[in-house]
Parts: structure tokens; C-alpha cells; sequence
């Protein structure tokens, strides 16, 4: 139990252009859903906290027009990468909470290459 | 604000043999969670143990055990039996309040020699 999937795992685009990544929780509904970025050889660097229904709250020094967070359901929240540049290169991990003990359960991540 | 602090960049154990990777965290609450999360070179994270705060005995999970001295505000994560799958990074989390958030700290490459 308590599986997150991440859609897509790699994607590869174009300067300026906007990138879709999805999280889904597969068999429990989902209190609160976390977005991350790492980058190599570093630690999860928290981007995000999104509820269902209503807006994330992102964290200090997070671009909240660059980084669209879209709670739709229970199972599901977007993280939408617009215009996105080179720099916006990285590794994206969600996480789900079931809202027992705080534990998180993460997806398997995407890997974005803005070229 | 809390803090979790992995002074141990990096670690080295022979297979079949027990590791201890050391974390330390600084909080003022009295109600929260610690966990211990191993990341292979496929990037997934996978929750690996979890302790409650207000729980005295430490919490094992089979090859897998914590020190949780609360005083101390120290959590460290023993590794008995170590295997070649072991080989992660493993990163130390603190979970309290009322937002769900997780703390990391800055993780501890652990190599397993065969």
C-alpha cells in the first residue's frame, strides 16, 4: 500500500515552453501532497505544500508563477513548469501524506531538461 | 525553526557487517516524528523506519533498528547484516506541526564493499 506514481519520469523540452508533471496517489487519498527538487548529489528541497481544494503554499524563494501547483482531487496535483528555462534543469519528486504520523510516500520522481 | 543535522557525508561497511549513521535534530516540540528515508541510485525514496517522539522503545524493522535518545535530540539508524542492496543515500527527517512537513537533512552516502 501507499503508492505514488509521477508522470512523466523524463522530459526533455524546449526554452520557454511549459511542462506538465502529474502525481498521483494510487490506492489512498491523500491528506496533503509535497513538491521537491534536487539536484545532484544534495538533499530534497522543499518547493511546495499543495491541499486539495484549496491554493499550495510554496515556500520562501519560490516563483509561485513559475511553478503552478494544481490540487484537482484527493489523488492528484499537478506541478506545471512554465516557460521554463535552463536553469529550471533538475530533478522533481512529489510526496503524499495520508495524514497519519507525517510520514510521506514519494513518487519516483522527473527528471526535467529544459535545452 | 527546526533543524536535522547528518554529520556523516559519507560511510563505508564491509557486507555482513553492522553501520550506524548518526543524526541529530533541534526542535522545542514535545509531539513529532523522526524517520529515516533511503534514496538507491533509482532516486525513489523509500521510508525505511519511523519513530514516534513519544515512544520510548526505538522502533525496529527487521535488519533495521534507531537509538532514539530524546534528551539528546539524537536518532541514529543501525544497519545489522549489511547487504550490497543497502547501498543508498539515507537521509534523516524530522515531521511535527501542523503543516506535515518534513525536515531532511543532508544525507549520508552509504557504500556497501562485497
Amino acid at each position: 500500500g501507499a503508492v505514488v506514481s509521477q508522470h512523466p519520469s523524463r522530459v526533455i523540452c524546449k526554452s520557454g515552453t511549459s511542462v506538465k508533471i502529474e502525481c498521483r496517489s494510487l490506492d489512498f487519498q491523500a491528506t496533503t501532497m509535497f513538491w521537491y527538487r534536487q539536484f545532484p548529489k544534495q538533499s530534497l528541497m522543499l518547493m511546495a505544500t499543495s491541499n486539495e481544494g484549496s491554493k499550495a503554499t510554496y515556500e520562501q524563494g519560490v516563483e509561485k508563477d513559475k511553478f503552478l501547483i494544481n490540487h484537482a482531487s484527493l489523488t492528484l496535483s499537478t506541478l506545471t513548469v512554465t516557460s521554463a528555462h535552463p536553469e529550471d534543469s533538475s530533478f522533481y519528486i512529489c510526496s503524499a501524506n495520508r495524514g497519519r504520523y507525517n510520514e510521506q510516500f514519494f513518487g519516483p520522481g522527473t527528471r526535467l531538461t529544459v535545452l | 525553526a527546526q533543524t536535522v543535522t547528518q554529520s556523516q557525508p559519507e560511510m563505508s561497511v564491509q557486507e555482513a557487517e553492522t553501520v550506524t549513521l548518526s543524526c541529530t535534530y533541534d526542535t522545542s516540540e514535545s509531539d513529532y516524528y523522526l524517520f529515516w528515508y533511503k534514496q538507491p541510485p533509482s532516486r525513489q525514496m523509500i521510508l525505511v523506519i519511523r519513530q514516534e517522539a513519544y515512544k520510548q522503545q526505538n522502533a525496529t524493522e527487521n535488519r533495521f533498528s534507531v537509538n532514539f535518545q530524546k534528551a539528546a535530540k539524537s536518532f541514529s539508524l543501525k544497519i545489522s547484516d549489511s547487504q550490497l542492496g543497502d547501498a543508498a543515500m539515507y537521509f534523516c527527517a524530522y515531521g511535527g506541526g501542523a503543516t506535515n512537513k518534513l525536515i531532511f537533512g543532508t544525507g549520508t552516502l552509504l557504500a556497501v564493499q562485497p
